[in-house]
């Protein structure tokens, strides 16, 4: 089993819609959550840590589950330029590096 | 305060050429991360490495792979004898702590013709 595995996809939502991803991580001792975008052959980029208690920033919220061990993002009214592949991140301790899940790719239509 | 810096930002070499990667993190950075992603596939993890220290290189080939930090100076990753399998974007990520956000630069991308 992936020490991260997350959906699938890919995803084509239109524009103005909700999507919502999810992201299970196998190590119970997973300290630290995050979600990264990446656009086609560019850097990834942070998008936004998660906290126990959830968070939101504008238009995306992220909430973590420890007791199921899966973490969520949440992209409302979607716009064109969400378009992107969208990386569940986990850093375990003891592992001590950061641990990139292999993507959602999301592409929002005119 | 500059990103993560990497450079260059494509590098073309010939089969059985060596390649080097270097990497300059953010200023107060002592954390270093090095990811090869190939293309249409995910980011892999390489090697972690703190000041003058490897911490983590179980992502890294056995051979003809190398990572440093020196106390002064860039990351450099260091591949002897390329050959055509090694082409592929190589990131370079760097982080205040253990469990902070990372942040990336822009890549290199290695060509071996």
């Amino acid at each position: 089993r992936k020490e991260v595995e997350q959906d699938p996809g890919p995803f084509n939502v239109p524009e103005g819609a909700t999507v919502a991803f999810n992201c299970t991580y196998s190590n119970s001792a997973s300290q630290s959550f995050f979600w990264y975008r990446q656009d086609c052959r560019k850097e990834p980029k942070l998008l936004m840590s998660v906290y126990s208690s959830g968070n939101e920033d504008g238009r995306f919220t992220a909430q973590l589950n420890r007791a199921s061990q899966y973490i969520s993002l949440l992209i409302r009214d979607s716009k064109l330029s969400d378009s992107a592949t969208y990386l569940c991140v986990v850093n375990i301790r003891s592992a001590r590096q950061l641990t990139f899940g292999s993507g959602t790719q999301l592409t929002v239509l005119p | 305060n500059a990103g993560v810096m990497q450079n260059p930002r494509h590098l073309v070499r010939r089969r059985g050429q060596e390649a080097r990667l270097r990497c300059s993190p953010m200023k107060g950075h002592s954390h270093v991360y090095w990811y090869r992603q190939l293309p249409e596939e995910g980011l892999k993890f390489m090697v972690y490495l703190q000041k003058e220290n490897i911490i983590d290189e179980s992502g890294m080939p056995k051979e003809r792979f190398s990572a440093e930090f020196p106390k002064e100076g860039p990351s450099i990753l260091r591949i002897q004898q390329v050959v055509r399998g090694d082409s592929a974007a190589y990131f370079c990520a760097s982080s205040e702590g253990v469990n902070t956000e990372a942040f990336f630069g822009q890549g290199t991308r290695l060509t071996v013709v």
